[in-house]
């Protein structure tokens, strides 16, 4: 079975410092892996995804996150973030065999960006 | 392009009334899929439909819930004897529905809360 992890519910960082959001994943094959945002009282917003190919993906907004299967990991990435930034991201995969295309989604973590 | 449209997007309901969700999904998306949001167990998939036809249910409760979906426009989710720990967001989403790569991309509406009291 499928699962991610988001080990830090929550991350505080000065408006401008870099961010690392982590996610781990366990999967018995490579899924497809995606960052979405939720902001308050809104639904999920795609930030990226990775299916295959260069590691490292770019999305809106400058975030990027890099895929490493070594480390089944799929850790978000933002070199200066703003205080718009500040909701809940969250972490998933999908499977890419069989039938079923549902998102399996990590608890997330909540981004406070402070000024 | 509206996104994925859901209706109403708060609902209050009395304990053992039903509740009914709409979702419309992304015109020319042939797969919808909807997803539970509590405070306590995040995201949970409920079910997936593809070309209105159920596909995986394997998150719906067994009792008191039901989806449908009758035509490519919409779908919708229906709560029988609702019960306070039926209270989340309720959220949908839509995909090209085709199998592989990003055309699985899953785009989300904005949720319908339900409060059961």
């Amino acid at each position: 079975a499928q699962s991610v992890t988001q080990p830090d519910a929550r991350v505080t960082v000065s408006e401008g410092a870099s961010l690392q959001l982590r996610c781990k994943y366990s999967s018995s094959v490579t899924p497809y892996l995606f960052w979405y945002v939720q902001y308050p009282r809104q639904g999920l917003q795609l930030l990226l995804k990775y299916y295959s190919g260069d590691p490292v993906v770019q999305g809106v907004n400058g975030f990027e996150a890099e895929f490493s299967k070594s480390n089944s990991s799929f850790h978000l990435r933002k070199a200066s973030v703003h205080w718009s930034d500040s909701a809940v991201y969250f972490c998933a995969v999908s499977s890419i065999t069989g039938n079923t295309r549902k998102l399996i989604f990590g608890l997330g973590t909540t981004l406070q960006v402070q000024p | 392009n509206a996104g994925v449209i859901q209706t109403p997007r708060h609902k209050v309901t009395g304990k053992g009334q039903e509740a009914t969700l709409w979702c419309e999904p992304i015109s020319g998306h042939s797969a919808v899929f909807w997803y539970r949001q509590t405070i306590v167990q995040g995201l949970e998939f409920l079910t997936y439909f593809r070309n209105q036809a159920p596909i995986d249910d394997s998150g719906m409760p067994k009792e008191r819930f039901s989806a449908q979906m009758p035509n490519q426009s919409h779908s919708t989710l229906k709560i029988q004897s609702t019960q306070p720990q039926d209270s989340a967001v309720y959220l949908c989403a839509s995909s090209l529905g085709r199998l592989g790569g990003p055309q699985d991309t899953q785009y989300f509406g904005p949720g319908t809360r339900l409060l059961v009291l």
